[in-house]
């Protein structure tokens, strides 16, 4: 079974704060993303990264970035907090290729910013 | 502008009928179609998928039918079942690299 693990299910961070959230997988896949998912909004992708050192935006990049410094391991950086990135932020990994594959999910983290 | 709805945000059904989960897109140009479920608390979980080269695609209780002319995807459940209680996502592959679109989800009540 694919694994894919968020390092935090709960985080409480102030205004202004540099928040880290950190993704790994165990299954060797070479797509990795981060979405965020609001009430009545869905799930709306944030950056996403098809190989190691590789990133893309995706459609609400503004004022996250990401680094992917190895392979199974992708993380979001929230580079100044702010009330409004108060979200439940989730990771998910897929292969790469040509072939299309489903994504894998971890269990998200729900993230309070004071 | 939304290239994908799901026009209910919420269903309720009773146990053992069917559930029908509905799904539009705008985009012709997608060519691969996934529905997820998820739970309270938890990721979502990929549930099944269809190409565009199909119409239907079948998988237990779980159906999804696809009408490219009317941009349309469904999802069946039968029979439905409280465990099923969840939201569904719709979602489609909206770049080369796998990136996914999705709606806004479903509520689907399953009330025994």
């Amino acid at each position: 079974d694919v694994k894919v693990t968020q390092s935090s299910r709960y985080l409480v961070k102030r205004t202004g704060e540099k928040v880290f959230l950190e993704c790994v997988q165990d299954m060797d896949h070479e797509n990795m993303f981060w979405y965020r998912q609001d009430p009545g909004l869905g799930l709306r992708l944030i950056y996403f990264s098809y190989d190691v050192k590789m990133k893309e935006k995706g459609d609400i990049p503004e004022g996250y970035s990401v680094s992917r410094e190895k392979k199974e391991r992708f993380s979001l950086i929230l580079e100044s907090a702010s009330t409004n990135q108060t979200s439940m932020y989730l990771c998910a990994s897929s292969f790469g290729g040509r072939v299309y594959q489903p994504q894998h999910f971890g269990d998200g983290t729900r993230l309070s910013i004071l | 502008d939304q290239q994908v709805k799901q026009n209910s945000p919420s269903l309720s059904v009773q146990e053992g009928r069917i559930s029908i989960l509905n799904c539009d897109y705008t985009n012709s140009m997608f060519d691969y179609f996934l529905w997820y479920k998820k739970y309270p608390a938890e990721g979502p979980t990929f549930l099944i998928s269809i190409s565009s080269i199909k119409d239907k695609n079948e998988d237990g209780r779980f159906t999804v039918f696809l009408n490219k002319s009317a941009k349309h995807l469904s999802l069946h459940i039968v029979p439905s079942q409280p465990g099923d209680s969840a939201v569904y996502f719709c979602a489609f592959i909206g770049g080369s690299q796998g990136n996914l679109i999705f709606g806004k989800g479903t509520k689907l009540s399953v009330k025994p």
